[in-house]
């Protein structure tokens, strides 16, 4: 496509419950990034994949966190039993290649109540 | 571990005067240098950037950041603003080694005055 996208923009679920958040990146691009938006900060680095495979996991916050991008495209971030701490923005990025310039997608409000 | 630190959360100017937005970072290796503009119900884009090479870069619409190693900073500038520079800018580091994950500053957020 011609940017990245990110479904759903919106998602409301309550507290405990599962979510999945999905990231079509540019075509062709081999590098994906996952950040972490709160409200009044700046994006905070989760995962990054080169690929099929998480190059670096180091920013998950904990093991309730996971993501893959299967077939080197498409990703999607999960959060099980989710937490109110949890609400915030999720961007999704990629790049041609690893170090080169990323282009966000618009992002996923998630809210937990 | 690396970190970047944007000193001013909010900068208030008037239309038409010189604004400096300020980042520093912290890094034991070399990095490459993005600055990223967010406008008001938009997503990140990305404003200008160093790599390599010449320290000072421009983008196209005015603005201008320089690179100084030895005050690890990368500090933007725009002689003149106008109102529609209104947006937040996230200052971000890109380490040159390994994973190549992008560490971002809290923001700045510039607010232009007629």
């Amino acid at each position: 496509g011609a940017g990245v996208s990110q479904t759903p923009s919106n998602k409301v679920t309550e507290k405990g419950k599962y979510v999945e958040l999905r990231c079509d990146p540019i075509s062709g691009h081999t590098a994906l990034y996952w950040y972490r938006q709160s409200l009044g900060q700046g994006p905070e680095f989760l995962i990054y994949f080169q690929g099929t495979g998480a190059a670096d996991d180091s920013g998950l916050p904990n093991d309730r966190f996971f993501a893959v991008r299967p077939e080197g495209s498409v990703s999607t971030l999960k959060i099980q039993r989710t937490e109110r701490g949890d609400s915030a923005v999720y961007l999704c990025a990629s790049s041609l290649k690893r170090g080169s310039e990323a282009f966000f997608g618009q992002g996923t409000r998630l809210t937990v109540v | 571990a690396q970190s970047v630190t944007q000193l001013d959360s909010q900068v208030p100017v008037f239309e038409e005067a010189p604004v400096e937005l300020r980042c520093n970072y912290s890094s034991s290796v070399s990095v490459y240098l993005f600055w990223y503009v967010q406008y008001p119900n938009q997503g990140l884009q990305l404003l200008l950037k160093y790599l390599s090479g010449s320290t000072l870069v421009e983008s196209i619409n005015g603005f201008e950041a320089e690179f100084n190693k030895s005050q690890t900073s990368f500090h933007l500038r725009k002689p003149s603003v106008h109102i529609s520079d209104t947006a937040e800018y996230f200052c971000a580091v890109t380490v040159n080694t390994g994973g190549f994950k992008t560490i971002f500053g809290a923001g700045t957020r510039l607010f232009v005055k007629a």
